[in-house]
């Protein structure tokens, strides 16, 4: 367990409108992941962090951005969400010996 | 590049029957692979790990796995399932690209536990 919060845990949303989820580590852990997880494709990618104010894209960065500006948080932000951006959203940190631990999701409707 | 392949999206057990889930990959270089596990509604648990050292790897939940290169493959097994183990599980290979070590995921394998 690698003391991962996510918020919100869960969200409505309308198109176009800006959504901002939080990520939450209290280990102090320098890099942390976004993910988003769809049926038939597993887990993807979006961005990730290696440091404050570190961070790059992932497989599906497009329409999404981030930012680091302390070690224990990461934000992911949709600038104008679209219905293709419904999904749960997976936040994850590395531990001990290069294992990634997840956070417990956050799940998106975009109406 | 790297990819990840779970031949069977869905498999059925009985309850004390033995499982076995298939997981190929593609990678160039010596691969990290990892398997997860997640239950409905929650985040991924991690089940277990291989880096380097003996093919064969215990995890948690009396689960293992061996690694076998000339295969591509790191299959999780279990000797007997208890209707507990039914979630999805992911294999995922682990990759240095850009600064960081990444994850890349197969497309889950659900499990069903019949009693």
């Amino acid at each position: 367990d690698a003391g991962i919060t996510q918020s919100p845990r869960h969200k409505v949303t309308e198109t176009g409108t800006p959504v901002t989820l939080r990520c939450h580590q209290t280990e102090n852990h320098r890099y942390m992941y976004w993910y988003r997880q769809d049926p038939g494709h597993g887990l993807r990618l979006i961005h990730y962090s290696y440091g404050v104010k570190d961070t790059d894209k992932g497989e599906v960065s497009d329409g999404y951005s981030v930012s680091r500006s302390k070690t224990e948080d990461f934000l992911l932000t949709l600038e104008s969400a679209t219905s293709s951006q419904t999904s749960v959203y997976f936040c994850a940190t590395v531990g001990g010996g290069e294992t990634q631990y997840f956070g417990p999701g956050t799940r998106l409707l975009v109406l | 590049a790297q990819s990840v392949t779970q031949p069977d999206i869905h498999i059925t057990v009985s309850e004390g029957a033995s499982l076995e889930l298939r997981c190929n990959y593609s990678y160039g270089a010596t691969p990290y692979l990892f398997w997860y596990v997640q239950s409905p509604g929650q985040g991924l648990q991690l089940l277990l790990k291989y880096f380097s050292g003996d093919t064969l790897v215990q995890g948690i939940k009396g689960f293992e796995a061996e690694f076998k290169r000339s295969q591509s493959s790191f299959n999780l097994r279990k000797p007997s399932v208890h209707w507990s183990d039914a979630a999805e599980y992911f294999c995922a290979v682990g990759h240095l690209s850009g600064s960081a070590r990444q994850l890349t995921f197969g497309s889950g394998t659900q499990l069903t536990v019949l009693p």
